[in-house]
């Protein structure tokens, strides 16, 4: 299992660009990249999957280079309510031995 | 749909109580997960399913036991509650590696 490392926090002010960078040095051929958001009191939420390149949804866009040993999760113009915590995952798609694992996340805390 | 579900909404027990949480989602999904959150921290895999019948273990499984005897219903058995499994527990199901959904929490004490 790929193991990811993210920054603990990060701080940003409202109509800011954010980008939170995730480390997975060692991920495996079929593994795919997810983030996950969190708020307190809440289960985490999906906001982007990808394998390579570029992906862009409504909310976000995530970045993978080449080489795959990093991705980089793009929230454009944040609001006060994408104060939240970040998650990164790495994991293989549609493997039986299916066992995703969250590491720390980042603290993304947005100032007025 | 409801989505995922989780019950009860908070708990209290005392050391040495067993209990069952209980998870349940309509989405048809073959992915089922059990995570334990402590306070400031990230989620920790307990135990998962990839299908009525079939569970394994995650990272921290020891004092837990899950069944899947449906696609719905993956319960969540707690054997003899110590204060260490004092936590926010979520539930959460997939059709694959892909978008998880999970549950709004079930938040036990252990006293």
């Amino acid at each position: 299992l790929a193991k990811t490392t993210q920054p603990i926090s990060m701080d940003s002010y409202e109509g800011q660009e954010v980008n939170i960078t995730c480390s997975h040095n060692n991920i495996a051929t079929n593994d795919y990249i997810t983030w996950y958001q969190q708020f307190p009191s809440q289960g985490p939420r999906f906001i982007i999957q990808g394998y390579k390149t570029k992906v862009t949804n409504e909310v976000a866009s995530l970045f993978i280079p080449a080489d795959r040993k990093s991705s980089t999760l793009s929230l454009p113009r944040v609001s006060l309510s994408d104060t939240a915590v970040y998650y990164c995952l790495v994991g293989p798609w549609m493997d039986s031995s299916y066992k995703l694992i969250f590491g720390s996340g980042t603290r993304l805390l947005v100032r007025p | 749909n409801a989505g995922v579900t989780q019950t009860p909404k908070f708990q209290v027990l005392k050391t040495g109580q067993s209990m069952t949480l209980q998870c349940a989602q309509d989405m048809n999904h073959e992915y089922m997960s059990w995570y334990r959150q402590d306070p400031g921290m990230g989620l920790r895999l307990i135990h998962y399913s990839v299908g009525a019948g079939i569970t394994d273990q995650g990272e921290v499984p020891n004092g837990y036991n899950v069944s899947r005897s449906t696609t719905e219903d993956f319960p969540l058995r707690l054997l003899s509650a110590a204060p260490s499994q004092t936590s926010v527990y979520f539930c959460a199901s997939s059709y694959s590696q892909g978008e998880q959904y999970f549950g709004p929490g079930t938040r036990l004490t252990v006293t």
